[in-house]
């Protein structure tokens, strides 16, 4: 049962361009949700996170939406960059879960130039 | 600072043989200790955590074992390797009562 899930396996985007991603999860309860970087034989890097509290938090080029009745979080990159190339993981999080995180399959962004 | 060490980095086992990945995390006091792996196109898959010496959560029946002999210290263990455990295996930590994690740079198996 996959609680947290991206439908887009890749991405392909100009540079300059935004780039948009998605993650839908099912368990309503998740109240903390976070999106991690990894590029290739490295291990994930925090990007940004959001609270169930709010709808929206920007940290420089990066932007998190959260949708909580449509169960729904999208991260925006405007402007892409070609470093911003990896695969990006949602997760999620509930209180009092020993802090785990679940996890979304990934989408790879390739940003071209 | 903190900091989190894995090794190693890359490992060819014959299947059948045994293998044991540490992880190791400095600077914290405490800390929540996971085993994630990433297989081949697919997304990372907790397999155990720890909120303490000795204590191991297991998130999923598998061929893998962990354990947690000191408080910054997490193995991954098995006694005898298939194919299917084969993949990217990840240790992370995280602050008790804090969210998100940082990872370990990780460890490519792949067995043979």
């Amino acid at each position: 049962d996959q609680q947290v899930k991206q439908n887009s396996p890749s991405l392909s985007v100009q540079e300059g361009r935004i780039s948009i991603l998605n993650c839908d999860y099912t368990n309503s309860m998740f109240d903390y949700f976070l999106w991690y970087k990894k590029y290739p034989a490295e291990g994930p890097t925090f990007l940004i996170s959001i609270s169930s509290i709010k709808d929206k938090n920007e940290d420089g080029r990066f932007t998190v939406f959260l949708n909580k009745s449509a169960k729904h979080l999208s991260l925006h990159i405007v402007p892409s960059q070609p470093g911003d190339s990896a695969v990006y993981f949602c997760a999620a999080s509930l209180t009092g879960t020993a802090s785990k995180l679940t996890f979304g399959t990934g989408t790879r962004l390739q940003v071209t130039l | 600072s903190q900091t989190i060490h894995q090794w190693p980095a890359t490992l060819v086992q014959p299947v059948g043989s045994p293998l044991s990945l540490e992880c190791t995390v400095e600077g914290t006091s405490n800390p929540n200790l996971y085993w994630y792996r990433q297989a081949a196109g697919r997304g990372l898959q907790l397999l155990f955590y720890s909120v303490g010496i000795g204590q191991i959560s297991s998130e999923v029946p598998q061929n893998l074992s962990a354990s947690r002999p000191q408080d910054r210290q997490f193995i991954l263990s098995s006694k005898k390797l298939l194919l299917s455990d084969s993949g990217f295996y990840l240790c992370a930590w995280s602050a008790p009562l804090g969210f998100g994690y940082t990872f370990g740079s990780g460890t490519r198996l792949t067995v043979v």
